[in-house]
């Protein structure tokens, strides 16, 4: 079956420093997603990206936050300078898309950042 | 606004029990509904969704949708080891289709 697949399976960075998490999609999905979960609490939605642009985005992707689609199948999440408060596990998403087409996720980087 | 909630558990049952999995949300908009089970280090993985009321039945999963009072449940009967995991109700609620809200997610333990 096909899967979403994420690495690195975990990254460690300083503070201050950029992070890039890559994600490969579900070959024919067209919606792709990142999703992030703090330690005990609950998955929270990053942003959403669609036709090579951001669809939505939450309070907590700021302009620190980046997705890109840089070639056909990748899609990438950069943090650009890091915080303390970034450590937590993200999860790439893909859908086929249209009415409530359901989310498949990948097994998660866990961000440390120290 | 705590949009979907869920009793974090940890619930443990004996092999062969039924489960029940409990979830509450707050928008009347929500119409559709999403069970995922994630394993330890794992990601969330899609067992069933559901849209409005009603029951829906997969195997040894059913999934329940009582609009009225804004509650949704997940059963499994004849629980097994391999059902321990936390499960994540969640739902794409009222607005965009991409933005799942979920619940924290309930733990639960099937022993042998």
């Amino acid at each position: 079956e096909p899967e979403v697949t994420q690495t690195p399976s975990h990254q460690v960075t300083q503070m201050g420093q950029e992070v890039i998490l890559r994600c490969v999609p579900i070959s024919n999905h067209l919606y792709f997603y990142w999703y992030r979960q703090i330690l005990g609490q609950k998955v929270e939605f990053l942003v959403s990206f669609y036709n090579n642009e951001i669809s939505e985005k939450s309070e907590i992707f700021d302009d620190q936050f980046s997705v890109e689609r840089p070639d056909g199948s990748n899609f990438t999440l950069k943090i650009r300078s890091t915080k303390l408060e970034d450590s937590a596990m993200y999860f790439c998403a893909s859908s086929v898309g249209g009415a409530n087409s359901p989310l498949h996720f990948g097994n998660g980087t866990r961000l440390t950042v120290t | 606004q705590k949009e979907v909630e869920q009793d974090p558990g940890p619930l443990s049952v004996p092999e062969g029990a039924i489960v029940s999995l409990n979830c509450t949300y707050s928008n009347s908009a929500f119409q559709y509904f999403m069970w995922y089970r994630q394993y330890s280090r794992k990601g969330p993985e899609l067992l069933m969704y559901t849209y409005s009321s009603g029951n829906k039945e997969d195997g040894r999963f059913t999934a329940q949708v009582d609009k009225s009072s804004k509650y949704i449940s997940l059963f499994i009967r004849d629980s097994q080891p391999s059902d321990s995991a936390t499960y994540l109700c969640a739902s794409p609620g009222g607005g965009s289709n991409y933005k799942l809200t979920f619940g924290k997610g309930t733990l639960l333990t099937v022993n042998p």
